[in-house]
């Protein structure tokens, strides 16, 4: 059964970096699919925010490129979010799931990101 | 890049049949899968439908999916409605580099 975790600091200052880390357990990322990550901020509805395949080709949310960088470490089958300069429009659940085809498949359970000082 | 018009929020009873629609803004709808998620508060969205009209294992029948070219939309359709359907639902498509979610509609069923 392919698991995804997602972990990662729950608050973080305005204009820091948001930094999470999805675990990828019981399917190896090396063996293909795109890993994604998608957002939603509390009460509103999911927003993707980009993808990357295990070579590392990575695909983002055109409103969000210039802030965003998802990276994967195959030897520890996990991939990584970072988003720079946040503000409290950031904050919501971050979920990471598989795209499994065409739809995301498998998710993680999210996890609460709230940006505030 | 497009974007995927869901209505707010839609109600009808039990053992009825409800119908959501999510239209394309630009873009044919039938050049791109469509897929449908459910997400219950507190949960994360799970799969309903994919590929138009493809459900996977464990869902229901009572759930199926459709795409209209003329109105370049796709609709989600349940029938025989549960308590348990009362849920918010997503369509999600993409084109050839990014993912988009329409902005959901509650589902009530009282």
């Amino acid at each position: 059964q392919v698991q995804l975790q997602e972990s990662g600091p729950g608050l973080v200052k305005p204009s820091e970096t948001l930094s999470l880390t999805c675990a990828v357990s019981g399917y190896s990322i090396s063996s293909g699919y795109y890993w994604g990550w998608i957002r939603q901020p509390p009460g509103k509805g999911l927003e993707w925010i980009g993808s990357i395949y295990h070579s590392g080709s990575t695909y983002y949310n055109p409103s969000l490129k210039s802030r965003v960088t998802i990276s994967v470490d195959t030897s520890k089958n996990q991939f990584s979010l970072k988003l720079s300069s946040v503000t409290a429009a950031d904050t919501a659940v971050y979920y990471c799931a598989r795209l499994g085809g065409s739809d995301f498949d498998y998710w993680g359970q999210g996890t609460l990101v709230t940006v505030s000082s | 890049n497009f974007m995927l018009t869901q209505p707010h929020s839609v109600s009808e009873s039990p053992g009825k049949t409800v119908t959501i629609s999510c239209t394309r803004s630009s873009g044919s709808i039938a050049s791109n899968y469509v897929q449908w998620y459910q997400q219950r508060p507190g949960s994360s969205p799970t799969t309903v439908i994919y590929e138009d009209n493809q459900r996977p294992s464990g869902v229901p029948d009572r759930f199926s999916g459709s795409i209209d070219s003329s109105s370049n939309s796709a609709s989600l359709t349940i029938s025989g409605l549960k308590t348990e359907d009362e849920a918010d639902y997503y369509c999600q498509s993409y084109d050839s580099s990014n993912q988009v979610f329409g902005g959901g509609t509650k589902l009530t069923v009282l």
